[in-house]
């Protein structure tokens, strides 16, 4: 099965406010509502920042922001800061009873 | 709290075999799904292999699949990973991740990771 789709890269500026698009399949986004988002700093393992679409665990910042329509994700950042510069990645579940991430999205704070 | 420690990685030459762990704390490990995930080197993030809280149901992702053998010992709140005819392409860093929610399909926590490098 083929990744989930992001974008390479997206920037943005301090304060603003940023969306990573994360495209899938009836097979995958479009059936279940297990998308989660994971932020990835060099050189660390990744962490959980949304689950089930838009859950946010406990101690994540509120300016992250998950949603879902038909077969895509996304995840908006608000009030982007310099922390937030890191990797992102979608992940959903899928009718095969196995899971598949998205190839990944950088994210550089001017 | 959560602690999730990996071992078991090293240089191994193609074709041999490895056996990855992952000893768990701070949670009821029995209670709950495990996955194991694999970074190769300047990629992103690719999903291996899952196995259920009690060990009757397992799934892989087709690149392993017939040479990787997850599993798991209750007893020892460790997660195993046995992989076979090893390649250079599985070259990566190996996470493994607790499942959350409906399906474990939540990486919850993860580990430090472990790094395997295929090369003769």
């Amino acid at each position: 099965q083929s990744a989930l789709t992001q974008p390479a890269s997206v920037s943005g500026s301090p304060g603003q406010s940023i969306t990573i698009s994360c495209t899938g399949t009836n097979s995958d986004i479009g059936t279940y509502n297990f998308v989660s988002w994971y932020q990835q700093r060099p050189g660390k393992a990744p962490k959980l920042i949304i689950s089930d679409v838009t859950n946010r665990p406990s101690g994540v910042s509120d300016r992250f922001s998950g949603s879902k329509s038909a077969n895509t994700a996304s995840l908006t950042i608000f009030g982007l800061q310099a922390e937030d510069e890191a990797d992102y990645y979608c992940s959903s579940y899928t009718t095969s009873r196995t899971l598949i991430f998205g190839g990944g999205t950088k994210l550089t704070v001017l | 709290q959560v602690q999730l420690v990996e071992s078991g990685g090293g240089v191994v030459q193609p074709g041999k075999s490895l056996r990855l762990s992952c000893a768990a704390s701070g949670f009821t490990f029995r209670d709950f799904g495990m996955h194991w995930v694999r970074q190769a080197p300047g990629k992103g993030l690719e999903w291996v292999a899952i196995i259920s809280y009690d060990e009757k149901s397992k799934y892989y992702a087709d690149s392993v699949k017939g040479r990787f053998t997850i599993s798991r010992d209750n007893s020892k709140n460790t997660l195993y990973l046995q992989m076979n005819s090893l390649r250079p392409e599985d070259t990566a860093v190996y996470y493994c991740a607790n499942g959350a929610g409906a399906a474990a399909a939540t990486f919850d926590y993860w580990g430090q990771g472990t790094r395997v490098t295929v090369s003769s």
